[in-house]
């Protein structure tokens, strides 16, 4: 099974740019990678997934390298309304739970 | 649009009640998912629901945990009788086309059993 490892919290300046990397060495062949941003008291919320190298939207950029055993989740500039638990989640449409499994998650502390 | 929509926000009972959620998912949403979250274990996955057949409970805690489907736009999660240590946030998402698409959350129903 692709379990996660995420790093528990991390810590950073408004404007700075944020990396959080997400290890899973078990990474099959169908999977992808989603990640999720959780506000207290809200529900996760999606922000990305890719499957190889690049992937941009309006918020995020999801970096995965030829081996795709990590990806690393980019926020450009964060802010304080950053300040979340992030999630990483692997899976493919054939994986069933494995694919909902959340994990500890990163909790992303910005200051001011 | 109308996002997943959950309802009670919050629901304050005495052990050995019944407890029912309900959650109405996005429309046009295939898969259906209750999760509840704790500080100690977090977020968890307790059942789903594809095409308004459960696919995968193995996450329900026990008999006293109960979740259906009896269309697509409804579903409830029922506990009874309800124990303190139920108490969580008990989420509801859904998703279009597959288990592994990005869900959609609803804001959650707070649950404490006294």
């Amino acid at each position: 099974l692709a379990k996660t490892t995420q790093p528990i919290s991390m810590d950073s300046y408004e404007g700075q740019e944020v990396n959080i990397t997400c290890s899973h060495n078990n990474i099959a062949t169908n999977d992808y990678i989603t990640w999720y941003q959780q506000f207290p008291s809200q529900g996760p919320r999606f922000i990305i997934q890719g499957y190889k190298t690049k992937v941009t939207n309006e918020v995020a950029s999801l970096f995965i390298p030829a081996d795709r055993k990590s990806s690393t989740l980019s926020l450009p500039r964060v802010s304080l309304s950053d300040t979340a638990v992030y999630y990483c989640l692997v899976g493919g449409s054939d994986t069933g739970r494995r694919a909902l499994t959340f994990g500890s998650g990163t909790r992303l502390q910005v200051q001011p | 649009d109308a996002g997943v929509i959950q309802s009670p926000r919050h629901e304050v009972t005495e052990m050995g009640q019944e407890v029912t959620l309900r959650c109405k998912p996005i429309s046009g949403h295939d898969y259906l998912f209750w999760y509840r979250q704790t500080m100690m274990r977090g977020l968890e996955l307790l059942i789903y629901f594809n095409n308004n057949v459960p696919i995968d409970d193995s996450g329900m805690p026990e008999d006293r945990f109960s979740a259906k489907m009896p269309n697509a736009s409804f579903s409830t999660l029922k506990i009874q009788p309800s124990e303190p240590r139920d108490s969580a946030v008990y989420f509801c998402a859904s998703s279009p086309t597959a288990s592994n698409q990005p869900q959609h959350f609803g804001d959650g129903t707070r649950l404490s059993i006294l």
